[in-house]
């Protein structure tokens, strides 16, 4: 099983509101990513938890809080968004073999803030 | 890693033709070079990847090529099908360091 899963697929949220992403994978991978993916743009990291440790924050804003409950879990909360956040939220997961990390992203959850 | 400049932006071949997507990053110290497919609607898919102390692999019709001294990596599809058509990533990382720094993208249409 190489599969990242993703919920939910699309999202519409206001302003004031607070929703969460989610994110699983059963592949027993210990390094789990969260990106941002603007139309025709490269996935922008965000966050890198590492044994369910946040280990890398690219300086992203408090209203996206990340959570690991456990090491196939991976949790994206939302709160107080702006209309320029709106995107394609991506989940990765990866194992380290050969010197190096392989990465395995899901599908995405197409988020709308208005 | 952190600069990878990624050229063409877009590509279009006939059916059976090949496609050449060429990479530079600036990094010394990157030894890691996946090449990722992204379908519409879908996420970025692994497809090949090379190490710093290969320069070049190949898997059926795909290879990846690698020359460490110019700082340059290349993606090569041959015989290319329209299934084929879809936006293009180069990404490289350094060490062990978990982050990747990807390429602007290639989208390649491939003509039947």
């Amino acid at each position: 099983d190489t599969e990242v899963t993703q919920t939910p697929k699309h999202l519409v949220m206001g302003m004031t509101n607070k929703k969460s992403l989610k994110c699983e994978q059963h592949m027993g991978h210990r390094a789990m990513y969260w990106y941002k993916q603007k139309a025709k743009k490269p996935p922008e990291l965000m966050f890198v938890y590492s044994y369910e440790k946040l280990s890398i924050n690219e300086s992203v804003p408090s209203r996206f809080s990340p959570e690991c409950p456990n090491s196939s879990l991976l949790n994206l909360h939302l709160h107080a968004l702006q209309p320029e956040d709106s995107a394609l939220y991506l989940c990765a997961s990866s194992s380290y073999r050969g010197g190096s990390y392989e990465q395995y992203f899901g599908p995405g959850t197409r988020l709308t803030v208005t | 890693g952190e600069n990878v400049e990624q050229h063409p932006s877009t590509l279009s071949v006939q059916e059976g033709d090949s496609a050449v997507i060429k990479c530079t990053y600036s990094d010394s110290a990157s030894n890691y070079f996946p090449w990722y497919k992204q379908e519409l609607g879908k996420g970025p898919q692994l497809i090949i990847d090379i190490r710093s102390n290969v320069g070049e692999k190949k898997d059926q019709r795909i290879a990846v090529t690698l020359n460490k001294t110019a700082k340059h990596f290349s993606l090569h599809i041959t015989e290319t099908q329209p299934e084929d058509s879809a936006v293009y990533f180069c990404a490289e990382r350094a060490g062990g360091y978990q982050k990747v720094t990807f390429g602007t993208g290639t989208k390649l249409q491939v003509i039947p």
